[in-house]
């Protein structure tokens, strides 16, 4: 199992202001993806890499960025924050088929 | 494409009932992957099992089991005498070969009632 950690796990932030999401593994995983999702409903992918400097936008459009740089760390950048990107954002790894997820960042945008 | 079904979006039960989550999966693959995982109130998404195309054999873990069935396109999920602390949202999701085209269903929230 992927020991998977996500910073912050809360953040409350004003319209407007960049944010950047962490996620970091442990397990040397080439590939990792990011999800939104409100809570308890479907997952949506965001966000996948497939290993260092390779990004992809995943099947929800959205105004957020990536960048892998290092194998175990993905990061997640808003530039520009709004109220509509309030929901919780899930980032996972895998090494074959199996996608193991951190905690999760639950963001909220005023 | 592939595809995940979860019929059932809410599902009540009381406690020490037994209770099966349903999960229908479309693929064109031969190689794939099924899975299931737990989110509780917490939000956190917990891996619970992965079975392969080619293994169609019934897995028994405490007081979960899974049900594989390749001839209905099926990997439904019992969980036999629930407590409160099954209650959550559960997801089915598949994949082809290495990850490929890795699809989450839609979810059934279980309440587990005292």
């Amino acid at each position: 199992e992927a020991d998977i950690y996500q910073t912050p796990r809360y953040l409350v932030i004003g319209t407007g202001k960049k944010i950047t999401l962490e996620c970091s593994q442990t397990m040397g995983h080439d590939k990792m993806y990011w999800y939104q999702q409100d809570p308890g409903m479907e997952l949506h992918l965001i966000h996948y890499s497939y290993g260092v400097n390779s990004t992809e936008k995943g099947d929800l459009s959205s105004e957020s960025t990536v960048s892998r740089i290092r194998t175990e760390h993905f990061p997640l950048t808003l530039e520009s924050a709004r109220p509509s990107h309030t929901s919780q954002y899930l980032c996972a790894s895998s090494e074959l088929d199996t996608q193991y997820f951190g905690p999760g960042t639950r963001l909220t945008v005023l | 494409a592939q595809k995940v079904t979860q019929a059932q979006t809410e599902i009540s039960v009381v406690e020490k009932e037994d209770v099966t989550l349903d999960c229908v999966y479309e693929t064109r693959d031969t190689t794939y992957y099924l899975f299931w995982y737990k989110q509780p109130p917490s939000g956190e998404l917990v891996f619970l099992i992965r079975r392969n195309s080619f293994d169609e054999q019934n897995e028994i873990s405490g007081r979960y089991s899974w049900n594989f069935q390749k001839s209905t396109s099926s990997f439904n999920f019992t969980i036999t005498a629930s407590q409160v602390v099954d209650s959550a949202v559960y997801f089915c999701a598949l994949s082809g070969n290495y990850g490929q085209n890795f699809v989450f269903g839609p979810g059934t929230r279980l309440s587990v009632l005292p």
